[in-house]
């Protein structure tokens, strides 16, 4: 089964430092997200991505946030200046087809996930 | 918000009891989801309803979807200890690339 996978697992940074999380989508899949969750909270959106350039993105998305596919395989979200509030587990997933495609097969496939802890 | 509610926040039943749980939201959509997440894990992909089905079904799911309601429910029959998880609904809006996901339920079967 094919996966999404997600580094690192878990990261403890210092308030103002800069964060990559990493992620490498399944090979035939051409649209990618990033999603949030604060502990135990929602899954909030943060940013969809093809045709390496960013197709939407949500009001959390600010000028810290910056994403990128730097080599046609990773996927990557950088935090520039990190915050208390940042901290929560990153979600990567990707799909084959558009989330605006009326097929009925853009199922998300996630990857396990990046916690990242800002002290 | 756009996004999907669940209700409950939170069911506990025992098991080989049925649990259901309910997800409203605002727009109109092109389809809609559930996933199911374990504990500090990610999310996994249950079914897929589309706008112009009404119930479907998967082994022991049944989800149902009402648009003139813009709701949806899954129900788990049958209900086992490993079906323990929270479940999300998740909804795609018409053209826009993006899925909205609710706060989830959050099930116990207790067993």
């Amino acid at each position: 089964e094919p996966e999404v996978t997600q580094t690192p697992s878990h990261q403890v940074t210092q308030m103002g430092q800069e964060v990559i999380l990493r992620c490498v989508p399944i090979s035939n899949h051409l649209y990618f997200y990033w999603y949030r969750q604060i502990l135990g909270q929602k899954v909030e959106f943060l940013v969809s991505f093809y045709n390496n350039e960013i197709s939407e993105k949500s009001e959390i998305f600010d000028d810290q946030f910056s994403v990128e596919r730097p080599d046609g395989s990773n996927f990557t979200l950088k935090i520039r200046s990190t915050k208390l509030e940042d901290s929560a587990m990153y979600f990567c997933a990707s799909t084959r087809i558009s989330g605006g495609a009326n097929s009925g097969a853009n199922v998300l496939t996630f990857g396990a996930g990046s916690r990242l802890t800002v002290l | 918000s756009q996004q999907g509610e669940e209700d409950p926040q939170a069911l506990s039943i025992q098991e080989g009891e049925n649990a259901t749980m309910n997800c409203s939201y605002k727009t109109s959509i092109n389809n809609l989801q559930w996933y199911r997440q374990n504990s500090g894990r990610g999310l996994v992909h249950l079914i897929l309803i589309r706008s112009n089905e009404r119930e479907k079904h998967s082994g022991r799911l049944r989800v149902t979807l009402d648009t003139s309601k813009k709701s949806s429910s899954l129900l788990i029959t049958a209900s086992r200890a490993a079906d323990t998880a929270s479940y999300f609904c998740a909804t795609d809006p018409y053209n826009f690339n993006k899925f909205y996901f609710g706060s989830g339920t959050k099930l116990n079967v207790k067993p």
